[in-house]
C-alpha cells in the first residue's frame, strides 16, 4: 500500500543543521517533494527529487535519496527561526507522474531556539 | 504569476447551510487537486481534475461533497448540507507534469 512516515517534532538551535526523515513504502514512486507550511498558511513547494536521484541541492537545502531504504531527509543548513514550520514529504507514483497525484506524510514540526 | 487562488479564506457557517470553495488554478495548468487538511487525517486528495475532467473522485468523503470544473480557470468544491465535522482548511491545487504549487487554503468552521 502506500503509505508515507515522518517523525512528528524536531527542536534545534538557530546555526545548526536541521535533518528531517521521511519513509516511503510504494517502491513505484516516481517523484518525492518537501512542502513547508507556515501557521495559517498553504503549502509551500520546497524542493523535489526524481527517483532516480540519490541528492538534490538548492541552496541552504540536501534532499538525500536511499531508494534501498526507500528514505528521504532533508537537510537544512544554518537553520534561521524563519525555518520554523512544518514541513511535508510527499510522493507520487508510477502512473500518476504526469497528474501530480500526491500521497502526503503527517508532517514534521520544526522548532528552532534562538 | 499570481498563483493558485481560492475563496473564500475564512468561512463561519452555520449546520446544514450549503458551502461553496473556489479555486483559480494556475494559468497553464492542466490538472487541479483540492485536498483537505485536519488534525486527525492530515492531507486527503478529495478529487483531481485533469483538463477539466474528474479522473479519481475516491476521496470524496459522501455524496455532500461535489465538485466541478467547467473550465480550465476555475473549479468549485460544494459541501451541501455542510455539517461540524466537514470544519478543516480545504486546499486547491495545480500542476503541469511534476511540479504541483498550493493556495493558500479556504478555512472553514461549520458550527
Amino acid at each position: 500500500g502506500e503509505d508515507v512516515e515522518q517523525s512528528l517534532f524536531l527542536s534545534v538551535r538557530e546555526g545548526d543543521s536541521s535533518v528531517i526523515n521521511c519513509t516511503y513504502t510504494d517502491s513505484s514512486s516516481t517523484y518525492l517533494y518537501w512542502y513547508k507550511q507556515e501557521p495559517g498558511a498553504g503549502l509551500q513547494l520546497l524542493t523535489y527529487i526524481f527517483s532516480n536521484m540519490d541528492m538534490k541541492q538548492d541552496q541552504r537545502l540536501t534532499v538525500l535519496l536511499n531508494k534501498k531504504d526507500k528514505h528521504l531527509s532533508l537537510r537544512i543548513a544554518d537553520t534561521q527561526t524563519g525555518d520554523s514550520a512544518i514541513y511535508f514529504c510527499a510522493e507520487t507514483l508510477r502512473g500518476s507522474s504526469n497528474t501530480g497525484k500526491l500521497i502526503f506524510g503527517q508532517g514534521t514540526t520544526l522548532q528552532v531556539k534562538p | 504569476d499570481a498563483g493558485v487562488i481560492q475563496s473564500p479564506r475564512h468561512e463561519v457557517t452555520e449546520m446544514g447551510q450549503e458551502v461553496t470553495l473556489r479555486c483559480k488554478p494556475i494559468s497553464g495548468h492542466n490538472s487541479l487537486f483540492w485536498y483537505r487538511q485536519t488534525m486527525m487525517r492530515g492531507l486527503e486528495l478529495l478529487i483531481y481534475f485533469n483538463n477539466n475532467v474528474p479522473i479519481d473522485d475516491s476521496g470524496m468523503p459522501e455524496d455532500r461533497f461535489s465538485a466541478k470544473m467547467p473550465n480550465a480557470s476555475f473549479s468549485t468544491l460544494k459541501i451541501q448540507p455542510s455539517e461540524p465535522r466537514d470544519s478543516a482548511v480545504y486546499f486547491c491545487a495545480s500542476s503541469r507534469g511534476n511540479t504541483i504549487y498550493f493556495g493558500e487554503g479556504s478555512w472553514l468552521t461549520v458550527v
